[in-house]
């Protein structure tokens, strides 16, 4: 299996402009989570889906932040507009939850930086 | 209160030595553990889940867990400058299967 599967890798964009990351999960798990890290604050969850349905959004920080899973083998993060706070690591880990010691799987990740 | 609380460290310890990291939890619903290993600028890996009280060993490394005290820990026996990488500690909220990390601990080890 190739495991979680984000792009892109880096993400430069300027202040005001549309941001969309992508993660493909491994197929046959049935969670899927967006994690973001930064020095300050660490690994915060800011969203998770069971079977492609949003459970819960309350990490997302604003309005801006926005997710879906259309199907199960993709989901998107979309920040619009981004701003310089922005500027984090963002992982997608996948899950096949329930299962003897399941953990998550987590993508390589997406280093986004606005300017 | 953070609700998974570790040391940031850096632990320092000589090769072939045991490291010992260790992890607080608040959330008394919590029943499942995981610890993780993150080299710098990669993503986090698994190493070990533990859901009973008591010791749960895997190769060099043993997890620990009091619910009681609301603890675990990490020991990584006969250590290698290869594992020197941060760990991470995780806790899973209630029966939720959302993972609250803690801040990780960066384990330093010396040739």
């Amino acid at each position: 299996d190739a495991g979680v599967i984000q792009s892109p890798r880096h993400e430069v964009t300027e202040m005001g402009q549309e941001v969309t990351l992508r993660c493909k999960p491994i197929s046959g798990h049935d969670y899927l989570f967006w994690y973001r890290q930064t020095m300050m604050r660490g690994l915060e969850l800011l969203i998770y889906f069971n079977n492609n349905v949003p459970i819960d959004d309350s990490g997302m920080p604003e309005d801006r932040f926005s997710a879906k899973m259309p199907n199960a083998s993709f989901s998107t993060l979309k920040i619009q507009p981004s701003e310089p706070r922005d500027s984090a690591v963002y992982f997608c880990a996948s899950s096949l939850v329930g299962t003897p010691g399941y953990g998550y799987t987590f993508g390589s990740g997406t280093r986004l930086t606005v300017v | 209160q953070k609700e998974v609380e570790q040391n940031s460290g850096p632990l320092s310890v000589p090769e072939g030595a045991i490291a010992s990291l260790n992890c607080t939890y608040s959330d008394r619903g919590s029943q499942s553990f995981f610890w993780y290993r993150q080299y710098s600028g990669k993503s986090p890996e698994l190493i070990m889940s533990i859901y009973s009280n008591g010791d749960k060993e895997d190769g060099r490394f043993t997890a620990q867990l009091n619910k009681a005290s609301q603890y675990v820990s990490l020991l990584i026996r006969d250590s290698q400058p290869s594992d020197s990488a941060t760990y991470l500690c995780a806790a899973e909220r209630g029966s939720s299967y959302k993972l609250i990390f803690g801040s990780g601990t960066r384990l330093l080890v010396r040739p």
